[in-house]
């Protein structure tokens, strides 16, 4: 099983709301990214969580509030975004450590903040 | 800091023919990986190929292949036979070590590829 889930698949919100996008993997990867990506753009890193912890995070405003509460989930909390938020939100899972190590990723969530 | 650079912005081919896409890249480190990626209309991006720094041959797999000229710096990926199903956007990644077990994977700009019939 080489599959990374995302859900939900497309999100509308306000900017008052509070959302959370989920993903999952059971490859037994304990590396773990959330990468936002605009439209004709690379993806661009927001946050890294290695063994559950997170270790990386790329100064990303607060709104935004990863949580891993196992080695097989991820997700993302929002709350008060802007509608310069809206975006493909991209997770990929791979192992730990390793200059070779490809990534696996989800087919994205498409939020869309109004 | 690591860049990959990709320089052609969208690139057409007629479906059977090869295409080539280029990517520079400047890193420092003597260990590193590239990879390169495929992401259609619907979003996911789906891993393609890879090349270490330290491999003597050139990365194949399938209809893709990776032309890796070291001392250029260039990791360019070529595509044979195309196919319509290969019009897409194509990424160029490479590992940057970030500290202890960690690393991210950076991404270039990308190359929209789109196959004519």
């Amino acid at each position: 099983d080489t599959e990374v889930t995302q859900t939900p698949k497309h999100l509308v919100m306000g900017m008052t709301n509070k959302k959370s996008l989920k993903c999952e993997q059971h490859m037994g990867h304990r590396a773990m990214y959330w990468y936002k990506q605009k439209a004709k753009k690379p993806p661009e890193l927001m946050f890294v969580y290695s063994y559950e912890k997170l270790s990386i995070n790329e100064s990303v405003p607060s709104r935004f509030s990863p949580e891993c509460p196992n080695s097989s989930l991820l997700n993302l909390h929002l709350h008060a975004l802007q509608p310069e938020d809206s975006a493909l939100y991209l997770c990929a899972s791979s192992p730990v450590g390793g200059m070779n190590t490809e990534a696996f990723f989800g087919q994205g969530t498409r939020l869309t903040v109004v | 800091a690591q860049k990959i650079t990709q320089t052609q912005p969208g690139m057409f081919v007629q479906e059977k023919e090869a295409v080539t896409l280029d990517c520079t890249y400047d890193t420092s480190d003597q260990s590193y990986g590239l990879f390169w990626y495929k992401q259609p209309s619907s979003g996911e991006m789906i891993f393609l190929i890879y090349q270490g720094s330290y491999d003597e041959q050139n990365a194949t797999e399938g209809r893709y292949s990776l032309n890796f000229q070291k001392a250029r710096k260039s990791a360019n990926l070529v595509i044979s036979a195309s196919q319509l199903g290969d019009s897409a956007m194509y990424f160029c990644a490479m590992r940057e070590p970030y500290g202890g077990a960690t690393n991210k994977l950076i991404f270039g700009t990308g190359t929209l590829l789109a196959v004519q019939p």
